[in-house]
């Protein structure tokens, strides 16, 4: 089953603009994570936020969490055409497993 | 490190016919996940290991799914009879024990069963 829920499913923005996408969970959480997939690839972890945590950065990433309403935000600034891919929310409620949103799609235009 | 590494990389098999998927973990990494992947179901974890040990299995759709790690560098999952149902891309990943660590994925095995 499903925790995270992102929103939009897709998104399509010119290179240079800004991209912002959301999840929304379920159940408390003890950290929230999110990861990026290329067409045909594997997932690649970017960034994680803990519970605890309000807001954190990685280079062109910026990632919030609101535990209050369940739900979390990931920027991606001045977008590249390399950043082209699936993003996907995974909650870790217990420590041990991730559980994955649907994902939202990510299409730079150059 | 290499990473994770699955085998093989495409699998392409009859109705029927028993499926084995390989993965290699990320020396060091005692935690070891296996996931499925659809268009309709998303990713969807199907069994998880902890230093060699399976913890959760509940995702494992039926008995015809059976996944092992006989050591620490190594894990399989099997599929017999496979199923037309059964085409996904299956994942494998590991992370370090410990709260606060990322998933490091393999590249997957995409299977078709026809």
């Amino acid at each position: 089953s499903q925790q995270g829920e992102e929103d939009p499913q897709a998104l399509s923005i010119q290179e240079g603009e800004n991209a912002t996408m959301n999840c929304s969970y379920k159940t408390s959480i003890n950290n929230l994570q999110w990861y990026r997939q290329n067409s045909g690839r594997g997932l690649v972890h970017l960034i994680l936020i803990r519970s605890n945590e309000r807001e954190k950065h990685s280079g062109r990433l910026r990632v919030t969490l609101d535990t209050s309403k369940k739900s979390s935000s990931l920027l991606i600034t001045a977008s590249r055409a390399a950043d082209t891919a699936s993003y996907f929310c995974a909650t870790d409620d217990s420590g041990n497993k991730l559980v994955f949103g649907a994902g939202t799609i990510l299409r730079v235009k150059s | 490190d290499a990473g994770v590494i699955q085998s093989p990389r495409h699998e392409v098999t009859e109705m029927g016919q028993e499926v084995t998927l390989r993965c290699k973990p990320i020396s060091g990494h005692d935690y070891l996940f296996w996931y499925r992947q659809t268009m309709m179901r998303g990713l969807e974890l199907l069994i998880y290991f902890n230093n060699n040990v399976p913890i959760d299995d509940s995702g494992m759709p039926e008995d015809r799914f059976s996944a092992k790690m006989p050591n620490a560098s190594f894990s399989t999952l099997k599929i017999q009879p496979s199923e037309p149902r059964d085409s996904a891309v299956y994942f494998c990943a590991s992370r370090l024990s410990g709260g606060g660590y990322g998933y490091t994925f393999g590249s997957g095995t995409r299977l078709t069963v026809v």
